[in-house]
């Protein structure tokens, strides 16, 4: 147990529709990455939040948004969902703002149909 | 759990074989790497690390070599057992907070 909690572990959502996924980050963490795997790709990273500030962007889209609240927790939310949406959602965590000493959650599993 | 990566390459050993995973890495600036192991229904687990001054580090059963001259990392895991079944990928850290991700392998350890 990576001390990473995601939830919910899987959501099954129509297209077009909105979804927000929630992760705890570990005891002490500060910082907070999304992170998206599509099936046979290598992780894509999104976003990063450090201390409730947005810290670095990746390639998230538009219609995507996350934030961190003040006791750490964050949450990714996916708008305008489409079905190339679907993937396993990963959020991970680390002390300071450093990516290589992040441990991950167990994922949310997205299905959009 | 959930499977990743139904179609990923994969490498099937018999338990107690020694296990070599290979991974191509994209930018010869990456100058810090990592292993993850990742099982079916889990997130990415830190296996490993190197640092782009090394060639080899050892862990305990795993050893990463780094070849920088073609670009090139290998995860090796001695006495492989079935609790070492998953998808394995590597990570390079191309400078700042940047990592890339690559696909992964999948491997599959005979009883």
């Amino acid at each position: 147990d990576s001390g990473v909690t995601q939830t919910p572990k899987h959501l099954i959502t129509a297209t077009g529709q909105r979804v927000t996924l929630r992760c705890s980050p570990r005891s002490g963490d500060l910082s907070v990455y999304w992170y998206q795997q599509s099936l046979d790709q290598g992780l894509q990273f999104l976003i990063q939040y450090y201390n409730g500030e947005e810290r670095a962007k990746g390639n998230i889209l538009e219609r995507f948004s996350a934030q961190q609240f003040p006791d750490l927790h964050s949450e990714l939310n996916l708008s305008s969902l489409e079905l190339g949406d679907s993937a396993l959602y990963f959020c991970a965590s680390s002390v300071e703002g450093a990516a290589t000493e992040a441990f991950f959650g167990q994922g949310t599993r997205l299905t959009v149909v | 759990g959930e499977s990743v990566g139904l179609h990923l390459p994969t490498l099937s050993v018999q338990e107690g074989d020694n296990s070599i995973i290979n991974c191509a890495y994209s930018n010869s600036a990456s100058d810090y790497f990592i292993w993850y192991k990742q099982e079916s229904g889990k997130g990415p687990q830190f296996i490993i690390d190197i640092r782009s001054n090394m060639d080899k580090r050892q862990g305990q059963r795993v050893t990463v070599l780094l070849n920088k001259t073609v670009k090139h990392l290998s995860l090796q895991i001695a006495a492989t057992q079935p609790g070492d079944s998953a998808v394995y990928f590597c990570a390079e850290n191309i400078g700042g907070d940047d990592m890339r991700f690559g696909a992964g392998t999948r491997l599959t350890v005979k009883p």
